[in-house]
This record gives C-alpha cells, sequence and structure tokens, in this order.
C-alpha cells in the first residue's frame, strides 16, 4: 500500500524562484528516494538520502531528511520551466525485498 | 549508465486476449525487478517484486494468474496480462534494482488499453 504523504500535490512558481516539496511516511527507513515523472513518462531517480543522513546536494537539487519527524523535503533552487514534472518520494524500509513506498507525488509548474 | 527499456511503449488490445510486457536492464545486471501500475494522476502502486530465477512475490490485492511474471535472466522480467479487460487499462512501469545497490531505475512505461 501507498502510505507516503506528500505536500503540496501541486505547486506552481515562477522561473527562477525555488520550489519545496515535502514528504512524510509511516514507518522506519533505510532509506528515502526522490523520483522526477514527466507526464506519461517513466520516473528518473535523483537522489537518494539514507537513514543516516541529514542532508545531501545535488547540483540544484536539496534533500533533507527528520527520521525523529518521518519526513523528507525536496528543495529546487532556481527553478526552470524544464523542472515542470511530477516529484514522488519513496522509501524503503529495508529487509532484503528493497521494496520502494511511493508518496503521492507533488506536481510542480514552473510558469516561464 | 542504468538504462532500463520497455517494450512495447503502447499497446492496444480486444479484451480476453493476452499482452506480454517486457523491461530489460540494458547496462546492468538486475536480479531483482518491480513491476508497478499507475493511474491516471496518481502514484505509484507496486504490483509485484520479480526475483530472477524464482516466483515472484505479489502484493495484496493482485492476482498472480491474472499478471504472470517471469524473471528468466539478470536483465529480463516479463509481465504478461492475462485475459485482459478493460479495467485492466493502465500504465505499467518496471524498475530494476542495480545488484548491489539501494537504487532502482525505471522503465519508460508501457500505456495499456484494452478495448
Amino acid at each position: 500500500s501507498q502510505q507516503g504523504e506528500e505536500d503540496p500535490q501541486a505547486l506552481s512558481i515562477q522561473e527562477g524562484e525555488n520550489a519545496t516539496m515535502n514528504c512524510s511516511y509511516k514507518t522506519s527507513i533505510n532509506n528515502l528516494q526522490w523520483y522526477r515523472q514527466n507526464s506519461g513518462r517513466g520516473l528518473v531517480h535523483l537522489i537518494l538520502i539514507r537513514s543516516n543522513e541529514r542532508e545531501k546536494h545535488s547540483g540544484r537539487l536539496r534533500v533533507t531528511l527528520d527520521t525523529s519527524k518521518k519526513s523528507s523535503s525536496l528543495l529546487i533552487t532556481a527553478s526552470r520551466a524544464a523542472d515542470t514534472a511530477s516529484y514522488f518520494c519513496a522509501h524503503n524500509s529495508g529487509g532484503s525485498n528493497y521494496k520502494l513506498t511511493f508518496g503521492k507525488g507533488t506536481l510542480l509548474t514552473v510558469n516561464p | 549508465g542504468a538504462v532500463v527499456s520497455q517494450h512495447p511503449s503502447r499497446v492496444i488490445c480486444k479484451s480476453g486476449t493476452s499482452v506480454k510486457i517486457e523491461c530489460r536492464s540494458l547496462d546492468f545486471q538486475a536480479t531483482t525487478m518491480f513491476w508497478y501500475r499507475q493511474f491516471p494522476k496518481k502514484s505509484l502502486m507496486l504490483m509485484a517484486t520479480s526475483n530472477e530465477g524464482s516466483k515472484a512475490t505479489y502484493e495484496q490485492g493482485v492476482e498472480k494468474d491474472k499478471f504472470l511474471i517471469n524473471h528468466a535472466s539478470l536483465t529480463l522480467s516479463t509481465l504478461t496480462v492475462t485475459s485482459a479487460h478493460p479495467e485492466d487499462s493502465s500504465f505499467y512501469i518496471c524498475s530494476a534494482r542495480r545488484d548491489g545497490t539501494d537504487t532502482q531505475y525505471f522503465g519508460p512505461g508501457t500505456r495499456l488499453t484494452v478495448l
């Protein structure tokens, strides 16, 4: 079952602004991953953060993880129109099956 | 690296027919692959975990006889939708976990339309 919750469900910003998306989960995790999906396409892996990490950067992306609050955030700085997509968080709760539980996603629209 | 392909990308079939979807990891080995289903504007729902050389593990509520999974090699898993019905119409996405890592790489998806 999909237990992750993300907010906001939809976010509309202007090019150049920063976009912040949040994700919460209910179980303990081994790691949390963020993915991007353009409409009707597959998912692109953006970043993985492990349960013992608090912050991770990749280019214009910054991910934080607060295991005490069971939440994570994805910050995209200096957004571009090409960043328009749906963003999903997914967590892995450990174990040998490596299953991911996906959040409901945030639809980000960056207006030129 | 880490490319996953799916074939076909789009398929239209009649009710009652079976449809096979292939998922391939092109440049890495994947002992474990996953099959998801996604409804419009919704998140991904895990259907089953596919393990090379063994039976797939299905999520609760997913009929194993309806959605046949075969993972015959370290780079190929197939999902066969048997006796398809219009309610099976959906976007099916596979992912492959690169052996030795936690990261899943996703295929581009297959749009199935059952008439």
